[in-house]
């Protein structure tokens, strides 16, 4: 089935910009969907559709998509954007969704 | 708002049985599709299974295929996991989440309930 590969950690210093970067074969072929998850609470949706932003979630959040990689940017990153960051695709071949393993976010 | 309330998990013994609940309110539970995902103790997030709003379709996750089985009551607004033959390797955190309207994604997703496989 798809694989999805993150890297395991990201550090950044506050202020900088952090890119989290997903992995997959062709996967600028596939929509690409992002989460954040805090330690002890659900995962929130931060970006779908490889770059569009729900309602609530900062202008600092962005994604891309191309080729073999995707990302997720963050802007002027804040200690509160410390977490877990993981993403998704579905795969249409297996019709299974597909998590990448996550990339954990430290602010320095 | 919506909310997403799991229930049921708890400690049983290799091979045994369990049923989740996941009570939905705040959006129409009816017309949209719903998932289960979990998370084994500090790891990352596994999606396990997905119906169809109308139970139409049931997709299962390899490791889970032929032991958990999904359902819902939609005039109850309520989303259920059989999870039957349970491994120690089951063990982790379950989460409802609904799917997108326009599929492809998770909107929005429930606390969790914790399932823990152990003799």
């Amino acid at each position: 089935s798809y694989v999805l590969t993150q890297p395991p950690s990201v550090s950044v210093a506050p202020g900088r910009t952090a890119g989290i970067t997903c992995g997959g074969n062709n996967i600028g072929n596939k929509n690409v969907h992002w989460y954040q998850q805090k330690p002890g609470q659900a995962p929130v949706l931060v970006i779908y559709y490889d770059s569009d932003r729900p309602s609530g979630i900062p202008e600092r959040f962005s994604g891309s998509n191309s080729g073999n990689t995707a990302t997720l940017t963050i802007n002027r990153v804040e200690a509160g954007d410390e977490a877990e960051y993981y993403c998704q695709v579905w795969d249409s071949d297996s019709d299974h969704w597909v998590f990448g393993g996550g990339t954990q976010l430290t602010v320095l | 708002q919506v909310q997403l309330v799991e229930s049921g998990g708890g400690v049983v013994q290799p091979g045994g049985s369990l049923r989740l609940s996941c009570a939905a309110s705040g959006f129409s539970f009816s017309n949209y599709g719903m998932h289960w995902v979990r998370q084994a103790p500090g790891k990352g997030l596994e999606w396990v299974s997905f119906i169809r709003f109308d139970e139409s379709s049931r997709y299962y996750a390899d490791s889970v295929r032929g032991r958990f089985t999904i359902s819902r009551d939609n005039p109850k607004n309520t989303l259920y996991m059989q999870m039957d033959s349970l491994r120690t390797e089951d063990t982790a955190v379950y989460f409802c989440a609904i799917e997108s309207p326009s599929g492809d994604y998770l909107t929005d997703w429930g606390l969790g309930t914790l399932v823990t496989v152990s003799s």
